[in-house]
């Protein structure tokens, strides 16, 4: 199975700070790399698909990109709403795994 | 409404069984591949099972392994998740999802979740 190593998995922020939260897959996946948002006690929500690919409805202060070995999710300027856990998760080989998650806090 | 609907969670003894389901609405089902998802309390997520669209595929995780097993009635709308020899590590909250046909796999659309508890 592909083990995908996310980090760091907790990180304190700022309303309107930048973060960045790095996903590394144990094998090459292509771009076949997706990052979802889970609120507290609500169920997870795509945001960016194919590693950098955005979803519809999704705000564009969220981006991903791709630097071969490391797929990076960025968040720009920080909403209150934005505080939540991230999850990435690869869909190259089934089983298409999940990172440990990245828990936002304020 | 675009929207999946899971029913069916609850508590069970270990070596128990439940049967999950999972009805779509809103749009063509028979279309999309799908997925149960599970998350134990206080944990991230676990992909446990995919299936295809017509049903003749699907693949297990192998902590699931011959005890769960996901199906699909493209008649009636219905995803399922038959869970045999239930043990105490398998509580969690089971959500079923659909990959999308045009993001690479990535999972579009969500359930609002079903809760199995595995305790004696």
């Amino acid at each position: 199975d592909i083990q995908v190593t996310q980090s760091p998995s907790s990180l304190s922020a700022s309303v309107g700070d930048r973060v960045t939260i790095t996903c590394r897959p144990s094998q090459s996946i292509d771009n076949s790399l997706n990052w979802y948002q889970q609120r507290p006690g609500e169920t997870p929500k795509l945001l960016i698909y194919e590693a950098s690919s955005l979803q519809s409805g999704v705000p564009s202060r969220f981006s991903g990109s791709d630097s071969g070995t490391d797929f990076t999710l960025t968040i720009t300027s920080l909403q209150p709403e934005d505080f939540a856990t991230y999850y990435c998760q690869q869909s190259y080989i089934v089983p298409y795994t999940f990172g440990q998650g990245t828990r936002l806090e304020i | 409404q675009v929207q999946l609907v899971e029913s069916g969670g609850g508590l069970v003894k270990p070596g128990g069984s439940l049967r999950l389901s999972c009805a779509a609405s809103g749009f063509t089902f028979s279309d999309s591949f799908m997925t149960w998802i599970r998350q134990a309390p206080g944990k991230g997520l676990e992909w446990v099972s995919h299936i295809s669209n017509l049903g003749y595929a699907f693949y297990d995780a192998d902590s699931v392994k011959g005890r769960l097993t996901i199906s699909r009635d493209n008649t009636e709308n219905t995803l399922f998740l038959q869970m045999n020899s239930l043990r105490v590590e398998d509580t969690a909250i089971y959500y079923c999802a659909r990959q999308s046909a045009f993001a690479g796999g990535a999972l579009d659309l969500w359930g609002q979740g079903t809760l199995v508890t595995v305790s004696s």
